[in-house]
């Protein structure tokens, strides 16, 4: 099976803090995402990436940036945390090409800004 | 671009009831959908898909949903539902020939089954 991991299951910052969210995922995927969960408004992407090197914005990409150096791991900065950035996030990836792709995710990493 | 719309953001059920949670869509192009589920504290998973083909899907533990294209809609339905199908649903829609890479999710259900 897949494996997108996480590192961080819950992180507590403070505002104006720098924090690096990390994602690892196993069976080399082409595709990796970056979305963020908050309760009413489902799930919405920040970032993704179709390659090494390679990002795209997604719907809501102001106050975040993203890095792929490797292909296995993909990861989110909040250049300067905000209490609006409180939230659940969540990583993904899929296999890429074409045809479509389920996308298998990370179990979260819950972000509260104070 | 894509939207979705999960019109019920909350469905209480009785244990062995039936269930439709609702998912309606927007695109001017064919599409693929899909339904993740997100059991409590854990990621989401993929509960089943429509690629092409029969409009009709199921998934391994009872839950179907059908595609329709006139009505743009791809609703989830179980005939009987347990305890353990407490969760939080989400419908997903993406378009195009390259797959997913953008999947745009609904604001999502939770489903909460009643003893």
């Amino acid at each position: 099976d897949v494996k997108v991991t996480q590192s961080s299951r819950y992180l507590v910052k403070r505002t104006g803090e720098k924090v690096f969210l990390e994602c690892v995922q196993d069976m080399d995927h082409e595709n990796m995402f970056w979305y963020r969960q908050d309760p009413g408004l489902g799930l919405r992407l920040i970032y993704f990436s179709y390659d090494v090197k390679m990002k795209e914005k997604g719907d809501i990409p102001e106050g975040y940036s993203v890095s792929r150096e490797k292909k296995e791991r993909f990861s989110l900065i909040l250049e300067s945390a905000s209490t609006n950035q409180t939230s659940m996030y969540l990583c993904a990836s899929s296999l890429g090409g074409r045809g479509a792709n389920v996308l298998t995710f990370g179990a979260g990493s819950r972000l509260t800004v104070l | 671009a894509q939207s979705v719309t999960q019109l019920d953001s909350q469905v209480p059920v009785f244990e062995e009831a039936p269930v439709e949670l609702r998912c309606n869509y927007s695109s001017s192009v064919s599409v693929y959908l899909f339904w993740y589920v997100q059991y409590p504290n854990q990621g989401l998973q993929l509960l089943l898909k429509y690629l092409s083909g029969s409009t009709l899907v199921e998934s391994i533990n009872g839950f179907e949903a059908e595609f329709n294209k006139s009505q743009t809609s791809f609703h989830l339905r179980k005939p009987s539902v347990h305890i353990s199908d407490t969760a939080e649903y989400f419908c997903a829609v993406s378009v195009g020939n390259f797959g997913n890479e953008k999947l745009t999710f609904g604001t999502g259900t939770r489903l909460t089954i009643i003893p």
